[in-house]
């Protein structure tokens, strides 16, 4: 099963809104990414942040991690119509060389002019 | 930089074709490579890991002669779904990474390809 769970499934929110979006994970990780994905298309990486962090920000996003209640949250401030996608977390774990990432069930975002 | 290209992004083929989807990174050197599967409006299913010179490792309930997957230098890793049925439709993802030695893990972002849709007729 994934390993994360994210909610809510979908928010649609005015532009200038702050988006708020959580996920939740089972086991122990490395890190927890966010991506975001535009319809049909790939995914782009936005923020990773490593187990022994508890905040992140990179530009309009701020990403906490809890790993005591294993979830994660993404707030994206002052959103804009451009920002309108599927957001996805993902929990990498492993060793021996690689990081192998299982995503939770995602957030679709809209944000309404 | 970091950029993962995917060729094709658009199949349509008949019952019984095998089809080819290739992964490139173009600016970096991949030491691996995934392979991920995802349906409409779900969340990406991780389907294999390839690491260069070696053989792939699929995740449970993969079928490997079905999806084959060659990751014959850094910067090439191939997926053939082999006598693909309607059932394979899907899109395919790929995604390039590399690890710090040093840490023995990486704590770097995965780089995805914008994706192949397949459909299969």
């Amino acid at each position: 099963s994934q390993q994360g769970e994210e909610d809510p499934q979908a928010l649609s929110i005015q532009e200038g809104e702050n988006a708020t979006m959580n996920c939740s994970y089972k086991t122990s990780i490395n890190n927890l990414q966010w991506y975001r994905q535009n319809s049909g298309r790939g995914l782009v990486h936005l923020i990773l942040i490593r187990s022994n962090e508890r905040e992140k920000h990179s530009g309009r996003l701020r990403v906490t991690l809890d790993t005591s209640k294993k979830s994660s949250s993404l707030l994206i401030t002052a959103s804009r119509a451009a920002d309108t996608a599927s957001y996805f977390c993902a929990t990498g774990f492993g060793s021996g060389g690689y990081n192998k990432l299982i995503f939770g069930a995602g957030t679709r975002l809209a944000v309404h002019p | 930089g970091a950029v993962v290209s995917q060729h094709p992004s658009w199949v349509i083929c008949k019952s019984g074709t095998s089809v080819k989807i290739e992964c490139r990174s173009l600016d970096f050197q991949a030491t691996t490579m995934f392979w991920y599967r995802q349906f409409p409006k779900q969340s990406l299913m991780l389907m294999a890991t390839s690491n260069e010179g070696s053989k792939a490792t699929y995740e449970q309930g993969v079928e490997k002669d079905k999806f084959l997957i060659n990751h014959a230098s850094l910067t090439l890793s191939t997926l053939t779904v082999t006598s693909a049925h309607p059932e394979d439709s899907s899109f395919y993802i790929c995604s390039a990474g590399s690890w710090d030695i040093e840490e023995g893990y990486s704590n770097q972002p995965q780089h995805f390809g914008d994706g192949t849709r397949l459909s299969i007729l």
